[in-house]
């Protein structure tokens, strides 16, 4: 099962917005409704973000959303600020029951 | 509300083998899928598989299946990974994480705080 693809790194000032992609294919992103995304800061937890495509966890702030077409995913990020700076992972349940990740996204606010 | 405590770090070495625990607490145990996930130095994260604690069905990567066994012990809520044949590519932080199955959710939240494996000759 090969990883999703993210682009390695994205940047952003404070206030802007990006959007960090992930691409699967017919068997994970494109079959299923079931991604999620996670933000990771090294040396600590994953903290789940966004899941089922869109939604939002209790408590994770409005400036993340999340969308998908056909096999792309993406994960928006508006507002930018400094404590967004970490690593972003998308994460797809497959038609083998398993699990993939993204190879992971590192966003860096300027 | 859920949390998880997984053992202690662990320095092995090459071609030996390693058991970590995750200690589930603050709800059924019976009703959660528990899933490993680790990540190595300067990669991303990587999906190791999961357990179904009641019937100990498993469901591993193909990248570690024949390595890597999944058990958990329901008298006393935790769960095991335990991955044989170890090579300095298994050197990374591994996680434990729930999904509930019960109605299924398909994501991964809480997460445990890790277990760091160094493997080193």
């Amino acid at each position: 099962q090969s990883a999703l693809a993210q682009p390695a790194s994205v940047s952003g000032s404070p206030g802007q917005s990006i959007t960090i992609s992930c691409t699967g294919t017919s068997i994970d992103v494109g079959e299923y409704d079931y991604v999620t995304w996670y933000q990771h800061h090294p040396g600590q937890v994953p903290k789940l973000i966004i899941y089922d495509v869109s939604k939002r966890p209790s408590g994770v702030s409005r400036r993340f959303s999340g969308s998908k077409s056909g096999s792309t995913a993406s994960l928006s990020i508006s507002g930018l600020r400094a404590e967004d700076e970490a690593d972003y992972f998308c994460s797809s349940y497959t038609d083998k029951f398993t699990w993939v990740f993204g190879g992971g996204t590192r966003l860096t606010v300027l | 509300e859920v949390q998880l405590l997984q053992s202690g770090a662990e320095v092995k070495k090459p071609g030996s083998s390693v058991k970590i625990s995750c200690k589930f607490s603050g709800n059924t145990f019976g009703d959660y899928y528990i899933h490993w996930v680790r990540r190595a130095p300067g990669r991303g994260l990587e999906w190791v598989g999961l357990v179904e604690p009641e019937e100990g069905h498993t469901v591993y990567a193909e990248s570690l299946e024949g390595r890597v066994t999944l058990s958990a012990d329901t008298s006393i809520d935790t769960a095991y990974m335990q991955l044989r044949s170890l090579t300095s590519e298994d050197t990374a932080v591994y996680f434990c994480a729930t999904e509930k199955w019960l109605p299924r959710s398909y994501f991964f939240d809480p997460w445990g705080p890790g277990t760091l494996v160094i493997v080193s000759s």
